[in-house]
């Protein structure tokens, strides 16, 4: 079945300690979309590509960098993670651009402990 | 700025009964809206998506109504189950992006049996 993957779905790091999370998607959608969702809020978006183009919300702290080396993969690279960068980690992936109301299918997210 | 709310009350009803679960949004004119299913440690799950110039959508038990005029939109579950019990969030179009969505925090449903 075409999908979202993320790996590894529980990632411990130290304080300060740099980190990757990876994402690949099996549905060929042009853009991936990386979030972070704290308990009982909203998925916050981080990032996205739009194809090869890239992003950033502009309350994404530059902590946060992300790579996509090619259409399936993405990655979130966090240079120093911090206890308040502890969060659910999400990946999506969405056709936007070729349909118009922008579907997301999101991965199983990576749950990251900073100690 | 864009803003979504959504009661933060976690919403629990007896199973058989009619789930509604309300999104508003302030400081924009959304094309469409969706609505997702997230259950507790998984990626949200896209449900549905009503547009601006449909007043009502169904999916099997579930129908999403959405008033551009109130600025709301309704998420129903019909004949509930306690397999529903999760939380659903809605999400509007990004305002300065038509390839991001915004997310409203959710409302988490329980349904009692």
């Amino acid at each position: 079945d075409a999908m979202v993957i993320q790996n590894p779905r529980y990632q411990v790091t130290q304080f300060g300690k740099p980190v990757t999370l990876s994402c690949s998607q099996t549905l060929n959608h042009n853009v991936m979309y990386w979030y972070q969702q704290k308990s009982s809020q909203a998925p916050k978006l981080l990032f996205h590509y739009y194809d090869k183009d890239f992003n950033n919300e502009a309350d994404t702290p530059d902590n946060f960098q992300s790579r996509r080396p090619n259409t399936s993969f993405c990655f979130l690279d966090i240079r120093s993670p911090g206890l308040g960068d502890a969060a659910m980690y999400l990946c999506a992936t969405s056709t936007a651009g070729e349909q118009p109301y922008n579907e997301q299918f999101f991965g199983p997210g990576t749950r990251l402990t900073v100690l | 700025s864009q803003k979504i709310e959504q009661n933060s009350e976690a919403l629990n009803i007896q199973e058989g009964k009619t789930a509604t679960l309300t999104c508003n949004y302030t400081n924009y004119s959304p094309a469409y809206l969706q609505w997702y299913r997230q259950d507790p440690g998984r990626g949200p799950v896209f449900l549905l998506l009503i547009r601006e110039n449909e007043k009502e959508k169904r999916k099997e038990r579930l129908k999403v109504t959405f008033d551009t005029t109130l600025k709301q939109s309704l998420f129903h579950i019909t004949a509930s189950q306690p397999a529903d019990s999760a939380t659903y969030l809605c999400a509007l179009p990004g305002y300065s992006s038509a390839s991001k969505i915004i997310f409203g925090s959710g409302t988490r449903l329980s349904i009692r049996p």
